[in-house]
Formats: C-alpha cells, sequence, structure tokens
C-alpha cells in the first residue's frame, strides 16, 4: 500500500530564516505530487504541483520555491521566510494521467515570528 | 479554470440526524471525478467518497452517500446518523480526466451537537 510522509510535523522559524520542508511517497512510482498551504480555518491554496523529476509548475508567485530531486521526494524551499509564510502546508500525491483520487500526508505546521 | 463553490461555510446537526453539505462546480468537461475529503481537528485530509461522473450511480460509503446532478453540476454530500466523529470541515474537490490539478472549494465547517 501506498504512504505519504512529511517532516517535520510543526516548525517554528524566525522572519528571514531559510525554509525546507520534505515530502516523500512509498508504495508507487511517478506520482503526481503537490505542495498546499492553508491558513487557519481557510481553504486549501495549490503551491507547485510536479508530474515527474524536475518538473516543477508554480501556481503562486512568492518567495517558496519547490524542488523534485527523486521519483517520489518533493522538497518545499524558501531562502528567507515571511511573516505570511505561516500557515499548514500539506503534501499530497495522486496517480498521473488516468488517476483519480488525491492522498495527502498529515502536514506541518510552520509558524514564523 | 474549473470553480467549485461549497455555499454554506458552516452547518450543524444533532447527533444521530441526517446532514447535506452542498457544492457546486462550473466545468465545460464531460467526464470528470468529484470527491469529498474530510479534515478533522488533527488537520489530516481524509477521502470520504468520490464520484466517477460517468457513472450514473450515486456513490455510497457507509452513513455517506451523494447526490450527483451532473446536468446541474451540483454533488451534495449527506451524512446520516451522523456521530460526534463526523465533526470537521468538509472539502468538495473536483479533478477532470486529463488534468493533473485538483481544486478545492472552500470547505464547510460542521458541528455534531450531542
Amino acid at each position: 500500500s501506498q504512504t505519504i510522509h512529511q517532516w517535520p510535523a510543526t516548525l517554528v522559524q524566525p522572519v528571514g530564516s531559510p525554509l525546507s520542508l520534505e515530502c516523500t511517497v512509498e508504495g508507487t512510482s511517478n506520482p503526481n505530487l503537490y505542495w498546499y498551504r492553508q491558513a487557519a480555518g481557510r481553504g486549501l491554496q495549490l503551491l507547485f504541483y510536479s508530474v515527474g523529476i524536475g518538473q516543477i509548475s508554480s501556481e503562486v508567485p512568492q518567495n517558496l520555491s519547490a524542488s523534485r530531486p527523486q521519483d517520489r521526494q518533493f522538497i518545499l524551499s524558501s531562502k528567507k521566510l515571511l511573516l505570511s509564510d505561516s500557515g499548514f502546508y500539506l503534501c499530497a500525491w495522486s496517480l498521473g494521467a488516468g488517476g483519480d483520487t488525491q492522498y495527502f500526508g498529515p502536514g506541518t505546521r510552520l509558524t514564523v515570528l | 479554470a474549473q470553480t467549485v463553490t461549497q455555499s454554506q461555510p458552516e452547518m450543524s446537526v444533532q447527533e444521530a440526524e441526517t446532514v447535506t453539505l452542498s457544492c457546486t462546480y462550473d466545468t465545460s468537461e464531460s467526464d470528470y471525478y468529484l470527491f469529498w475529503y474530510k479534515q478533522p481537528p488533527s488537520r489530516q485530509m481524509i477521502l470520504v467518497i468520490r464520484q466517477e461522473a460517468y457513472k450514473q450511480q450515486n456513490a455510497t460509503e457507509n452513513r455517506f452517500s451523494v447526490n450527483f446532478q451532473k446536468a446541474a453540476k451540483s454533488f451534495s454530500l449527506k451524512i446520516s446518523d451522523s456521530q460526534l466523529g463526523d465533526a470537521a470541515m468538509y472539502f468538495c474537490a473536483y479533478r477532470s480526466l486529463t488534468g493533473n490539478q485538483f481544486y478545492f472549494g472552500t470547505g464547510t465547517s460542521l458541528t455534531v451537537i450531542p
């Protein structure tokens, strides 16, 4: 069966510091991978998605970036965090063309102070 | 881009009663998938139910069922015999057969009253 991991679960960072959130998927090959951000009590905002190694689509221009160095690894990064980067970050995967359901990781709660 | 609308920001239901959450969507495609996800206080997103647009039969998963009206572009979720554990934020989502993106509604916060 497939599983998706995210770490860290919780992170508190000062403004201006760098960020690296990691997501890995097990039990499937060549998945589509997604990063979402969710503000408290709000909906999901798609940040990035990837259909393959090195292929990243950005949905929202901001100081965040994403990379996919391996087939089942997806990394969200920032060189300098802003207060507005605080939120709950969710990684998700789905099968590619012809696939349907999206499955989510447990999320990372990021607080920027 | 497709849009998904959940017009009920908050709903409440008495324990053991039935509640229906509404969702409408806008698309020009004929084949697609629709989903309901549940997000409890832990914030883990959990798939509740999915529906393929080409299937006329409404999907059912135990106490959860949908009313899929393709012509009206409506996809409501019915929760029967509501339980305290059903209290959560519920999101409706859409995916086309050929696309890679999922489109989510803004969510409905469901409170279950004991």
